[in-house]
């Protein structure tokens, strides 16, 4: 693995499904985010992590959780995905000195 | 009002032109990044800076910190250049950023 990596690439969900949106970096970042960019509103701050073991709510946190168990793993999970969580969502990390932020490729969701 | 305002929202132009891209916000910061997207791809840091000017090949950034604007200039651009570039400022201890929307450029051949 070199850098950010995010998976699924594609997801087409049920409305109603739990889904989770893995994310794993090896820079040994501290900080973790998630986003996720709708056309007309440009990416947007769902949680974010400062280091392992603590989280904290973004912009637009409702309807989404994360969790931070180790320094490497980032995963963001729906509970019960709705239809207007269909998006593209980035998973990005930055270390503690500095704020240069590192994207992955990202994971398109659509929930039907 | 957003945090970070661009523009223009979208701009075309012909190879070889001088491009410039300005962002302008409304908060305190610590740092100002730009940010390169090209069409269904990843997203890719290109600058980040407090202040003055930095250049990376035919791209420069520079920052007024007084009049709280910024600008991306792309010299003799070429059509590899199309792309979204967005601009995100970043301040307090959390490291989070607060993003523009987005400015998309496309360079014709």
């Amino acid at each position: 693995i070199a850098g950010i990596t995010q998976a699924p690439t594609s997801q087409i969900l049920a409305a109603g499904r739990r889904m989770t949106l893995r994310c794993t970096q090896d820079m040994r970042h501290n900080a973790m985010y998630w986003y996720r960019q709708d056309l007309g509103l440009g990416l947007r701050l769902i949680h974010y992590s400062n280091t392992a073991g603590t989280t904290g709510k973004g912009e637009v946190p409702d309807g989404y959780s994360v969790s931070r168990a180790n320094t490497d793993d980032f995963p963001l999970t729906l509970a019960s995905a709705v239809p207007s969580q269909t998006s593209v969502y980035f998973c990005a990390s930055s270390d503690s000195g500095g704020v240069t932020q590192y994207f992955g490729p990202g994971t398109r969701l659509t929930v039907l | 009002k957003n945090e970070v305002e661009q523009s223009p929202q979208n701009l075309t132009a012909q190879e070889g032109e001088f491009i410039t891209i300005n962002c302008s916000y409304s908060v305190g910061i610590s740092a100002l990044h730009w940010l390169q997207q090209h069409p269904g791809g990843g997203i890719v840091s290109l600058f980040m800076l407090s202040s003055g000017k930095k250049k990376h090949g035919r791209l420069i950034a520079t920052i007024n910190i007084q009049e709280k604007h910024s600008s991306l200039h792309i010299t003799a651009s070429h059509p590899r250049d199309s792309a979204v570039y967005i601009c995100a400022v970043s301040g307090g201890s959390n490291y989070k950023l607060t993003f523009g929307k987005g400015t998309l450029l496309t360079v014709n051949p």
